[in-house]
């Protein structure tokens, strides 16, 4: 069964870039790969999604190599606001949703 | 539209009692989500149904969780009896489109079972 793995924290500085991976071997083959940013207190806010190669919008990029054993997930600049913990969510071969552990990204002035 | 919507916000109960969350999807969505989260184990996908129809019900942890959706506006997620270990965040989620399509969470209803 897929198994997703994704670093557990991160720490920038204003104005960087930053690439967070998650690694998911086994996924189905005809889903999108999800990513998304969690707040304290909220729900998951949808950020990025993307099938192969390299998708953008206003607010990040998602990487996704031809294989889709893995995903990155880039924010540009990232600011203060930016500190959350990030999620990568794919379906494994079997159809199941498997939401990724969770990377904990800390942006600091 | 108000996004996806939970109630309650905060739920204390005791050990034995039973535990009624009710979520409100966004309006045309088609798909609708059930996950817990808890520090252990993350986020888990419990449930999920599709045109009010439970299409994937192997996450539901045993027999003393149930869900329904009666229609297309309104889910229920029941724990009856509640137990101590079933204290955590759960999520409702809504999407046009099924399997990792864009999500939309509730703001969640944080459980706790004394």
């Amino acid at each position: 069964l897929a198994k997703t793995t994704q670093p557990i924290s991160m720490d920038s500085y204003e104005g960087q870039e930053v690439n967070i991976t998650c690694s998911h071997n086994n996924i189905a083959t005809n889903d999108y790969i999800t990513w998304y940013q969690q707040f304290p207190s909220q729900g998951p806010r949808f950020i990025i999604q993307g099938y192969k190669t390299k998708v953008t919008n206003e607010v990040a990029s998602l990487f996704i190599p031809a294989d889709r054993k893995s995903s990155t997930l880039s924010l540009p600049r990232v600011s203060l606001s930016d500190t959350a913990v990030y999620y990568c969510l794919v379906e494994n071969s079997s159809y199941k949703l498997i939401f990724g552990s969770g990377t904990r990204l800390l942006v600091r002035p | 539209d108000a996004g996806v919507i939970q109630s309650p916000r905060h739920e204390v109960t005791e050990m034995g009692q039973e535990v009624t969350l009710r979520c409100k999807p966004i309006s045309g969505h088609d798909y609708l989500f059930w996950y817990r989260q808890t520090m252990m184990r993350g986020l888990e996908l419990l449930i999920y149904f599709n045109n009010n129809v439970p299409i994937d019900d192997s996450g539901m942890p045993e027999d003393r969780f149930s869900a329904k959706m009666p229609n297309a506006s309104f889910s229920t997620l029941k724990i009856q009896p509640s137990e101590p270990r079933d204290s955590a965040v759960y999520f409702c989620a809504s999407s046009f489109g099924g399997g990792a399509y864009e999500q939309y969470f509730g703001p969640g209803t944080r459980l706790t079972v004394t």
